[in-house]
Formats: structure tokens, C-alpha cells, sequence
């Protein structure tokens, strides 16, 4: 069965810090991914998604980049961390053929402090 | 523009109480998902609708597809606090990628 995996759970760090969130996928080949920002507890924005490696396609100007070095792993940057950075990430992944919807990691609370 | 719109955006009920979300799209649904997230968590899945007039139930919930595809409904039967909440819609965007639009969530509250 497909799992994805997604660390770390939380994170605080400091104002101009650099960041890495990592997001792995199993059992499955191929798959799509993406990476979404919550606020407060409301909807989701799309950040960043991915049809394939090295093929990154930016949602929303951020202060965030993403990379997929290998077919199952997404990861979500940032050179230097804004305050208003802090959110809740989540990253998912579902099937080139769509129609399936997504599933999601677990998260990652980011705190900027 | 926010291409999804649900209400209401916060529900607190009595325990054993019924409750409706509402989640509304200005153009055509190809696909509709319903998830639910626990506070600090990531989303689970709950039900794909797909066909106009379309209806699934899983347990004590209830979704519904409008024929027109532009609305979906979320019924919650004789409420629990396990059902204690964030609910978000996701549209089928049908695009390269296959990306999710999601509405602004209902935060659901039970009380017991």
C-alpha cells in the first residue's frame, strides 16, 4: 500500500534562517506531488506541485522554492525564513490519472520566531 | 477568486444533533472530495463524488452531488464529538497536475 511520509512534525526557527521540509512517498511510482500552506485552521493554498523529477511548477510567488530530486521526494526550501512564513505545510501526492483526489502527509507546524 | 465556497465557516451543535455543510463551485464540478482534519493534522479522506445526483455514506455521513455539479453537501447524522473538526471540499480542477482546489474549510464543533 502507498504511504507518505513527512517530517519534520513541528519546527521553530529563527527569522533569515534557512528551511527543508521533506516529504517521501511509498508504493507507488510516478506519483504527482504537492505542497500546500493552511493558515489558522482554514483553507489550503497551493504552493508548489510536481508531475515529475526536476519538474517544479510554483503556485503562488513565496519566499519558498521546491525541488524533486528523486520520483518520491518533495522538498520545500527557503533561504531565509520570514515571519510570515509560519504555517502549517502539508504535502500530498496522487495519481498522474487524477480523479482519485490526494493523500496527505501528516504536517509540519512552522513557527517563525 | 476563491473558486470554492463552504459554509458554514464555524458550527458548534449539541451532541445527537444533525448538521449540513455546504460547499458551492461558480463553475463545474469533474470531481468533488471530502476530507476532514483533526486540529494540527494532515487531511483524511472521506468520500469522491463525481456524478450529478450522485450520494455515498460512510457511517454517520452523508455527501451529496448536486445535478448540476455545482454543489455538495455534507450531512452529519445524530453528531458525536469524534466528529469534531475541520471539513474541506476539494475540486477537480482537471489540469496539468491534477491539482485540488479547496474551500476555506468548515470548523466543526460538537459539544457534549
Amino acid at each position: 500500500s502507498q504511504t507518505i511520509h513527512q517530517w519534520p512534525a513541528t519546527l521553530v526557527q529563527p527569522v533569515g534562517s534557512p528551511l527543508s521540509l521533506e516529504c517521501t512517498v511509498e508504493g507507488t511510482s510516478n506519483p504527482n506531488l504537492y505542497w500546500y500552506r493552511q493558515a489558522a485552521g482554514r483553507g489550503l493554498q497551493l504552493l508548489f506541485y510536481s508531475v515529475g523529477i526536476g519538474q517544479i511548477s510554483s503556485e503562488v510567488p513565496q519566499n519558498l522554492s521546491a525541488s524533486r530530486p528523486q520520483d518520491r521526494q518533495f522538498i520545500l526550501s527557503s533561504k531565509k525564513l520570514l515571519l510570515s512564513d509560519s504555517s502549517f505545510y502539508l504535502c500530498a501526492w496522487s495519481k498522474v490519472t487524477g480523479g482519485y483526489g490526494y493523500t496527505f502527509g501528516s504536517g509540519t507546524r512552522l513557527t517563525v520566531v | 477568486s476563491q473558486e470554492l465556497e463552504q459554509s458554514p465557516q464555524s458550527l458548534i451543535v449539541q451532541e445527537g444533533k444533525n448538521l449540513t455543510i455546504n460547499c458551492t463551485s461558480s463553475k463545474t464540478l469533474y470531481g468533488l472530495y471530502w476530507y476532514k482534519q483533526k486540529y494540527g493534522e494532515g487531511l483524511i479522506f472521506l468520500m469522491m463524488l463525481q456524478k450529478g445526483g450522485e450520494e455515498k455514506s460512510h457511517e454517520k455521513i452523508t455527501a451529496k452531488l448536486d445535478e448540476k455539479k455545482q454543489q455538495s453537501s455534507l450531512h452529519i447524522t445524530a453528531s458525536q464529538p469524534s466528529h469534531a473538526g475541520i471539513y474541506l471540499c476539494g475540486a477537480d480542477r482537471r489540469n496539468a497536475g491534477n491539482m485540488l482546489t479547496f474551500g476555506g474549510g468548515t470548523r466543526l464543533m460538537v459539544k457534549p
